[in-house]
């Protein structure tokens, strides 16, 4: 059974550039949440998404950021004309459910890095 | 010991020691709590929670201690390895079912 899986694992982009990554969640999860990571802190919950719905999406700004989770496919956080405070560690996490237990599997993370 | 301004608090250990990594959570209504182990270059890994209703689980070579009064989580880490060496995350997770994470430590495990 292979775990959560995120591409790419390294993303270099100029200022003004799109950023897609992308998040296959486990298999049998269709719970999915994206988390920011900046050097030397805790993850920052973004946004939680079920299957082609966005359940929360309080930590993700309002500008520039979007996240789908479609039917078919993986989930994909697009982050539009990024600047150079958008480097940082991007992980997804997928869960069985919410409900009675919020075990959240992550994947490897994608780096991202804005010149 | 812990660090101040920018960096991570750390504990350094020898190979062989017992190891504790503190919490200090902030939501008193918070019913679920996890920690993670995060190594260089990977994302976190669960490695143990407990309920509210509990005050310690254990697991293998990991002791989880909840004290809901002051609102604070340990991790014992029995026989620490340099295997072990990571940074260790806890977890609060309440109503909302999205957990809030600390800051973390950094472990580092001398052989």
């Amino acid at each position: 059974n292979a775990g959560v899986m995120q591409n790419p694992r390294h993303l270099v982009r100029r200022r003004g550039q799109e950023a897609r990554l992308r998040c296959s969640p486990m298999k049998g999860h269709s719970h999915v949440y994206w988390y920011r990571q900046l050097p030397e802190e805790g993850l920052k919950f973004m946004v939680y998404l079920q299957k082609e719905n966005i359940i929360d999406e309080s930590g993700m700004p309002k500008e520039r950021f979007s996240a789908e989770f479609p039917k078919e496919g993986p989930s994909i956080l697009r982050i539009q004309q990024v600047v150079r405070g958008d480097s940082a560690a991007y992980f997804c996490a997928s869960s069985l459910k919410v409900q009675g237990g919020n075990e959240q599997f992550f994947g490897p993370g994608t780096r991202l890095t804005v010149l | 010991g812990e660090s101040v301004g920018l960096h991570l608090p750390t504990l350094s250990v020898q190979e062989g020691d017992n190891s504790i990594i503190n919490c200090a959570y902030s939501n008193s209504a918070s019913d679920y709590f996890i920690w993670y182990k995060q190594e260089s270059g990977k994302g976190p890994q669960f490695i143990i929670d407990i309920r509210s209703n509990m005050d310690k689980r254990q697991g293998q070579r990991v002791t989880v201690l909840l004290n809901k009064t002051v609102k604070h989580l340990s991790l014992q880490i029995a026989a620490t390895q340099p295997g072990d060496s990571a940074v260790y995350f806890c977890a609060e997770i309440g109503g909302s079912y999205i957990p809030t994470f600390g800051r973390g430590t950094s472990l580092i495990v001398h052989p």
